[in-house]
């Protein structure tokens, strides 16, 4: 099993939609979490921490649910601008503060 | 621009050769990390840096690379001996580090080094 499970897509929506990834980590141990957003031959750029009580970003929302292992994002009136690949990241205990990431979920946001 | 910087963004060399890339993290961060990614699938874990200190390597990290941080602000990463395997993207990126906050472990990426092996 990966450590970090995401569903690759692509999810293809239109503009103003609202979109949901889900992520599964296979380390009950692990403390941090992130979202990070990746564009074509880019380097990743963190987009939000993700916090055991939710948290919401503008169009953003992150949450965290320990019992199943298992991080949300939530991105809400989509645009254009949000296509991109969502790499669901996961800080391992123990680790020294590697990170371990996801493979990606590829959005894509049609006119 | 005060991110982190590498250097050069590009790299093409023919199999055998060594190759050696630059990293300059956040100048407050005092960790310091180095990735890899191919194509499809996440960056993957190579080795970190506690300023000066090499605290942890990946098993990815065999004994033809070599990475250090001298005076614990820039590092370098060597891969001698390149094969074709070797041809990636490599990702730096830098943080805070530890200190009871969760935003001190956010880590930071420069535009990375992609390498091509011929």
């Amino acid at each position: 099993r990966k450590e970090v499970e995401q569903d690759p897509g692509p999810f293809n929506v239109p503009e103003g939609a609202t979109v949901a990834f889900n992520c599964t980590y296979s380390n009950s141990a692990s403390q941090s979490f992130f979202w990070y957003r990746q564009d074509c031959r880019k380097e990743p750029k963190l987009l939000m921490s993700v916090y055991s009580s939710g948290n919401e970003d503008g169009r953003f929302t992150a949450q965290l649910n320990r019992a199943s292992q298992y991080i949300s994002l939530l991105i809400r009136d989509s645009k254009l601008s949000d296509s991109a690949t969502y790499l669901c990241v996961v800080n391992p205990t123990g680790g020294g503060n590697k990170l371990t990431f996801g493979t990606g979920t590829q959005l894509k946001v049609e006119l | 621009d005060t991110g982190v910087s590498q250097d050069p963004r590009h790299k093409i060399t023919k199999r055998g050769q060594n190759v050696t890339f630059r990293c300059d993290p956040i100048s407050e961060h005092n960790r310091l990390y180095w990735y890899r990614q191919t194509l499809g699938q996440g960056p993957e874990f190579l080795t970190y840096f506690q300023n000066e200190a090499q605290l942890e390597k990946s098993r990815l990290l065999s004994d033809r690379f070599s990475a250090e941080r001298p005076k614990g602000s820039f590092s370098t990463l060597e891969i001698q001996r390149t094969e074709q395997g070797d041809s990636a993207m490599y990702l730096c990126a830098s943080s805070f580090g530890t200190s009871g906050s969760k935003s001190y472990n956010e880590q930071f990426f420069g535009p990375g080094t992609r390498l091509t092996v011929l």
